[in-house]
């Protein structure tokens, strides 16, 4: 697609139950990251995944938290027995290989518009 | 481990009155650092990348500058639209693709 597409865009869940949030990246993207964002607050990573290697799971802050992705399309992260201070905005971006440690692609990253999740 | 602090945490301008917002890093072996502006309910979007000290980018009235220790983002004659968060964030030798992002600064350019 022509940018990162991002589902839903709000949810609000009880505390307890599960959720699953969904990432679109852009076509042909081979990395793909998730941060998230607490209110007032800069943006905190998750987990990455650059085309078939092993995910890099390291910011991911509890066994609750999950992140899959099919090859280099749709990501899904979910959330187990959610609890009130998972509440925040969940950031996905998407980026080109960087083939080398030299490569210096000017993009950075491109984001989607977030989910915005609310325990209650 | 690598670390981004913004200052100030928020800043309020007239239009017209420039200013400049600062971005402090400590990084092991810099591969780039980037400044995004994110409007409220959106994801960042992308502005500028710089890699070496004494580097220089530009776009309309922002300009990047980047030191071997901090980045600044200079706002030359705000108007109300540029009212925004902008994010730094740096990749260095150790973080693969990851970006580490600072706070940010929430600009206000009042009319």
């Amino acid at each position: 697609g022509a940018g990162v597409s991002q589902s839903p865009s709000n949810k609000v869940t009880e505390k307890g139950k599960d959720v699953e949030l969904r990432c679109d990246p852009i076509s042909g993207h081979t990395a793909l990251y998730w941060y998230r964002q607490r209110l007032g607050q800069g943006l905190e990573f998750l987990i990455y995944f650059q085309g078939n290697s092993a995910p890099d799971k390291s910011g991911l802050p509890s066994d609750r938290f999950s992140a899959e992705r099919t090859g280099e399309s749709v990501s899904t992260l979910t959330i187990q027995r959610t609890q009130q201070e998972d509440s925040a905005v969940y950031l996905c971006a998407s980026s080109g290989t960087l083939a080398r440690d030299t490569e210096r692609p000017n993009y950075g990253y491109t984001f989607g518009s977030g989910t915005r999740l609310t325990v209650v | 481990e690598d670390q981004v602090t913004q200052s100030p945490e928020a800043l309020r301008l007239q239009e017209g009155e420039s200013s400049s917002l600062n971005c402090s890093y400590t990084v092991s072996g810099l591969r780039g650092l980037f400044w995004y502006r994110q409007d409220p309910g959106k994801g960042p979007e992308f502005l500028f990348t710089l890699y070496s000290a004494g580097e220089e980018k530009e776009k309309e009235r922002l300009k990047a500058t980047l030191t071997k220790k901090e980045s600044f983002l200079h706002i030359t004659a705000p108007k109300p639209e540029d009212s925004a968060t902008y994010l730094c964030a740096v990749r260095g030798n150790n973080a693969g693709n990851m970006l580490t992002f600072g706070g940010g600064t929430r600009l206000m350019v009042k009319p």
